[in-house]
């Protein structure tokens, strides 16, 4: 177990739905990272927060939102969602921007 | 933005062999990690290395910084370390990881 936790581990949705993804960091650590892992394009990443506040975006789309909340824990948000959204969807954390990070399990969204 | 290249692609050795994974990027760095993605999509940490040389156990990595380039070697290979090797950098202008392709490892029994 690496201490970062994501939640659910499967999603099964159909094109159109919005769904939601879970991430909360390990105990201490105040940066939180999304990344898609995609077959034809590799680990990408999308949004950073630092202590509840946007710190960097990268490749995300505007379909795509994300948050941190106060106790730290993060969300991101997919909504309008195409089959090419199909991926693995990974948070990870680290106690401050560019530290180690510690990648969670992954959420793997499969949309049909 | 950060470019990174590994090599070889695709490796498959036999149970016991050693080999050396490389990784190139093209800018200075203050992070660089090294992954492995387990058959099941787990990506799990194995070093923390933006310079110097470190082991664990079989695995050992050394990272080169003012030549810009990270080695990972893994010594009397087994079955579970089969999977894909990620190596990821940040640099100096952000703190985002940028990941390389992966080198592909099939170790046979």
């Amino acid at each position: 177990d690496s201490g970062v936790t994501q939640t659910p581990k499967h999603l099964i949705t159909a094109t159109g739905q919005r769904v939601t993804l879970r991430c909360s960091p390990r105990s201490g650590d105040l940066s939180v990272y999304w990344y898609q892992q995609s077959l034809d394009q590799g680990l990408q990443f999308l949004i950073q927060y630092y202590n509840g506040e946007e710190r960097a975006k990268g490749n995300i789309l505007e379909r795509f939102s994300a948050q941190q909340f106060p106790d730290l824990h993060s969300e991101l948000n997919l909504s309008s969602l195409e089959l090419g959204d199909s991926a693995l969807y990974f948070c990870a954390s680290s106690v401050v921007p560019g530290g180690g990070y510690t990648f969670g399990s992954g959420t793997r969204l499969t949309v049909v | 933005g950060i470019q990174v290249e590994q090599s070889p692609p695709d490796l498959i050795l036999q149970e016991g062999a050693n080999s050396t994974l490389r990784c190139n990027f093209s800018d200075s760095v203050n992070n660089l990690q090294w992954f492995h993605q387990n058959p099941w999509g787990q990506l799990i940490n194995l070093f923390y290395i933006p310079s110097g040389t470190k082991q664990n156990g079989r695995l050992s990595a050394t990272t080169v910084a003012t030549e810009r380039y990270s080695l990972l070697y893994i010594s009397s290979s087994q079955t579970t370390d089969s999977g894909v090797y990620f190596c990821a950098v940040a640099g100096n202008a952000g703190n985002m990881l940028t990941f390389g392709g992966g080198t592909r490892l099939m170790v046979k029994p």
